[in-house]
């Protein structure tokens, strides 16, 4: 099993650009979700979702958009990209209470 | 929403030794869990050890232990016999114990760094 992938590694955006950061997972993990790791910070929920077809919004989810079209996808979209959105951003998977970490993508926006 | 705090930024041990990072959190939950995580430089964030609040028995994994205390919401993290592999950032989080919440909110992390 490849656990939870992530794409790209490292992105450099402009300011206003659009991207979707992509996650994988091949463990039939209901819940999946994404964070965010700033420096001198640790990470923070952005989105999260519970199943196919349902999302929801973590603690800090202005400026980022997501779907979950099936179970093992869970894309992260910037719709216009900020400085402030320059950031690590890690996606999670589980089925118990024990989240499995993706390797993160490092986000520069210039 | 839940607070973890840990007041230690950064943290220096000798190779062998032992050192204990701490983590306090406040929440109104009687049913939670708690985590501690590892980041080391290559990023990945990997899961050492986690704890039930209604056990009372102390979680170990190997050279890791924590000590819970759930009346003072204590959650501190012993590593023993240190060594170079362990230098990394370690995260103290929570997950309230409600089926279907999923949610972790973390510490701001403490840096371990393990000297030779």
């Amino acid at each position: 099993n490849a656990g939870v992938t992530q794409t790209p590694k490292f992105q450099v955006l402009k300011t206003g650009q659009s991207m979707t950061l992509q996650c994988a997972q091949d463990m039939n993990h209901e819940y999946m979700s994404w964070y965010r790791q700033d420096p001198g910070m640790g990470l923070r929920l952005i989105h999260y979702s519970v199943g196919a077809g349902i999302t929801d919004q973590g603690e800090v989810p202005n400026g980022y958009n997501v779907s979950r079209s099936t179970t093992e996808d869970f894309p992260l979209r910037l719709l216009s990209a900020a400085p402030s959105q320059t950031s690590v951003y890690f996606c999670a998977s589980s089925r118990g209470k024990a989240q499995y970490f993706g390797p993160g993508t490092r986000l520069l926006v210039l | 929403a839940q607070t973890v705090t840990q007041s230690q930024p950064e943290m220096s041990v000798q190779e062998a030794e032992t050192v204990t990072l701490s983590c306090t959190y406040d929440t109104s939950e009687n049913n939670y869990y708690l985590f501690w995580y590892k980041q080391p430089p290559s990023r990945q964030m990997i899961l050492v050890i986690r704890q039930e609040a209604y056990k009372q028995q102390n979680a170990t994994e190997n050279r890791f232990s924590v000590n819970f205390q759930k009346a003072a919401k204590s959650f501190s993290l012993k590593i023993s016999d240190s060594q170079l592999g362990d230098t990394a950032m370690y995260f103290c989080a929570f997950m309230k114990g409600r089926s279907n919440d999923y949610k972790l909110s973390f510490g701001a992390g403490t840096t371990v760094t393990v000297r030779a």
